[in-house]
């Protein structure tokens, strides 16, 4: 049971360049997000998945898309990076999405945009 | 209201008690939680407390909640090296989005023997 795996780990990008955050949990879990932290910040939600087919934005959604590939998978694509980008990107799950459960959360995917 | 506050940064020696504070703006919170972040890694619920508590103790952990000042802490009781990390505060509102939950910057603890 590895939880909440991420890929890749670290990625320097170009400005311009287009790449895709993978998340994969196997929990069964419900519910997906994206978040990305900014140092010396919180975790802004960048988008979240109530369940499989449903996609909605979060705080910051501006420059990137998602997709809720099935139950286990939810990835993060950046079609034009920019360097106001580079962050530390966290993906989260948990069980249906209600107040007061434990979102369980990756490694996290370090990404430098140049 | 989605304004959460902490102090950036507290220093503390392994053995003593480390208390950790956070306040927030809006009284409609519902959950409030700590996080901890280690090192390169993700984020790990420590605990939680809901909004009609004032107090929530797990073994070295006490949660204490004042509704009337709107401020959360942390205690950590007996420090170790160990809980040298980031503690992030976090809340969430009634009916909100999945749980959506509001960060902290988060708190920087460094634990020197």
């Amino acid at each position: 049971n590895a939880g909440v795996t991420q890929t890749p780990k670290f990625q320097v990008l170009k400005t311009g360049q287009s790449m895709t955050l993978q998340c994969a949990q196997d929990m069964n879990h419900n519910s997906m997000y994206w978040y990305r932290q900014d140092p010396g910040m919180g975790l802004r939600l960048i988008y979240y998945s109530a369940s499989e087919g449903t996609t909605d934005k979060g705080e910051v959604p501006n420059g990137y898309n998602v997709s809720r590939l099935n139950k286990r998978e939810f990835s993060l694509r950046l079609e034009s990076a920019a360097p106001s980008q580079t962050s530390v990107y966290f993906c989260a799950s948990s069980e249906r999405g209600f107040e007061g459960e434990t979102q369980y959360f990756g490694p996290g995917t370090r990404l430098l945009v140049l | 209201g989605e304004d959460v506050e902490q102090s950036l940064f507290l220093s503390v020696r392994e053995g003593d008690s480390s208390v950790i504070n956070c306040t927030y703006t809006d009284s409609s919170s519902t959950y409030l939680y700590w996080y901890k972040q280690e090192p390169g890694a993700g984020l790990q619920l420590l605990t939680y407390i809901f909004s009609n508590m004032d107090m929530k103790q797990d073994q070295r952990l006490t949660v204490l909640l004042n509704k009337k000042d709107k401020h959360l802490s942390l205690r950590i009781a007996d420090t170790q090296t160990g809980d040298s990390a980031i503690y992030f505060c976090a809340e969430s509102f009634r009916g909100s989005t999945l749980g959506r939950l509001y960060f902290g910057r988060g708190t920087q603890l460094t634990v020197w023997p």
